[in-house]
């Protein structure tokens, strides 16, 4: 299986930060990792896909980059409904991975 | 508009069997794979199995391999997760997602989700 790593774990952050997550693949996926983010108590919901394609209706303030093993989810600045957890998701083979999840909240 | 309804869940013992529906209405579901994922309570997010369009293939993670089957009825709309041999280890809430990707392998994706379904595994 591809294992997924993200970094931080958590972070603390203030409202208009700029922020970056990190996902690591265990081995190269090309472009085939997704972005999701999930605000407690409901289900997660699709923001980057392809690593760096904006989901429709996802605000701009939202960009992924990287490719190979290396990927980042950067928000430009933090706004209030942003506090929340994010996944990382890789689709290269057939069994699907999740990251573990890195949880932003406010400083 | 596009909704995902899942129901069955339910509390289990462990060895026993149960089986999950999800209901999908407001877009044309023979276009999209259907997938099952779940959350352990505190925990992240564990991909369980999904189902190609047209059901000509299905994948499991191995943590369920041999003991849990999806299915799909496309005249229903509807995507199955057949679990059996349950164990507390399975207890989690259980999402049904629409995958929008129709060709290959790679680069599957969850493009919308079911508000999820509670399944307790407990003696």
């Amino acid at each position: 299986d591809i294992q997924m790593a993200q970094s931080p774990s958590s972070l603390s952050a203030s409202l208009g930060d700029r922020v970056t997550i990190t996902c690591r693949a265990s081995q190269p996926i090309n472009s085939y990792l997704n972005w999701y983010q999930q605000i407690p108590g409901k289900p997660p919901t699709l923001l980057i896909y392809a690593a760096s394609r904006l989901q429709g209706g996802v605000p701009s303030r939202f960009s992924g980059g990287g490719s190979g093993t290396d990927f980042t989810l950067t928000i430009s600045s933090l706004q209030p409904e942003d506090f929340a957890t994010y996944y990382c998701q890789q689709s290269y083979n057939t069994l699907l991975t999740f990251g573990p999840g890195t949880k932003v909240d406010i400083k | 508009q596009v909704q995902l309804v899942e129901f069955g869940g339910g509390v289990v013992q462990p060895g026993r069997s149960l089986r999950l529906s999800c209901a999908a209405s407001g877009f044309t579901f023979s276009d999209y794979g259907m997938h099952w994922v779940r959350q352990a309570p505190g925990k992240g997010l564990e991909w369980v199995a999904g189902v190609w369009y047209d059901g000509s293939e299905k994948y499991y993670a191995d943590s369920v391999k041999g003991r849990f089957a999806i299915s799909r009825d496309n005249s229903k709309s509807t995507v199955y997760l057949q679990m059996g041999s349950l164990r507390v280890e399975d207890t989690a809430l259980y999402y049904c997602a629409r995958d929008p990707h129709t060709s290959g392998v790679s680069g599957r994706f969850f493009d919308f989700w079911g508000q999820g379904v509670l399944v307790t595994v407990s003696s």
